[in-house]
């Protein structure tokens, strides 16, 4: 069965700081990988999607992801983390529906 | 354009009472969802609708039925809720018009709060 992780339950970063959140995959066949991101008392939004093709997928609010089949990764990335970054983000991979992860709270500190 | 709504925000029941959760959306998308998230344990599919007039089960059915009235609503009902129903509901619509194939990104709706004393 298909199935997302993401190891860590929070990610503390300074304002300015590149911010990295994990995640792994295991699926059979091709995957399909998101990032979503949930602000307080919001829905979720999608910020981005692998495919397939250019392993380094860019998205919203300047979040980009790399797409590792090696070491079945696919880590949420920004080079300059905002205070106003500071949500909840879920990755998710698409078998017949979709599955996501538990989440990783991430926290930017002015 | 709203996007997908949800009435209501928040709904406090007793247990056995039941309730309809409303979900529409204006994006003429095929498919739509109904997911529950509890801490810790990020999004679970309840229910989800490939197209106006199927609905099938997802990863956690049980206590809930959905109706596809048509291609804009997508509703959820609680028969007899439970203290373990307790829990943020979202739902979401898609463009995709079936479940394999090139994905695409879900849209959510804002979400209800229903507790279950």
């Amino acid at each position: 069965a298909q199935s997302v992780a993401q190891p860590e339950d929070q990610v503390n970063v300074a304002e300015g700081n590149p911010l990295t959140v994990k995640c792994t995959y295991s699926v059979s066949g091709n995957p399909y990988l998101f990032w979503y991101v949930q602000y307080p008392n919001r829905g979720l939004q999608f910020l981005l999607k692998y495919i397939t093709g250019d392993n380094l997928v860019k998205g919203s609010y300047g979040f980009e992801a790399e797409f590792n089949k090696s070491q079945t990764s696919f880590h949420l990335k920004k080079p300059s983390a905002l205070v106003s970054d500071s949500a909840l983000y879920f990755c998710a991979v698409r078998d017949n529906k979709l599955i996501f992860g538990t989440g990783t709270r991430l926290q930017v500190f002015p | 354009n709203a996007g997908v709504t949800q009435t209501p925000k928040f709904q406090v029941l007793k247990t056995g009472q039941s309730m309809t959760l409303q979900c529409a959306q204006d994006m003429n998308h095929n498919s739509m969802y109904w997911y529950r998230q509890d801490p810790g344990m990020g999004l679970r599919l309840i229910y989800y609708s490939a197209s106006e007039g199927t609905t099938d089960k997802g990863e956690v059915p049980n206590g809930y039925n959905v109706s596809r009235l048509n291609k804009r609503e997508f509703s959820l009902r609680l028969e007899s809720a439970a203290p373990s129903q307790t829990s943020v509901y979202f739902c979401a619509s898609s463009v995709e018009n079936s479940q394999v194939g090139t994905p695409y990104e879900q849209y959510f709706g804002p979400g209800t709060r229903l507790t279950v004393t």
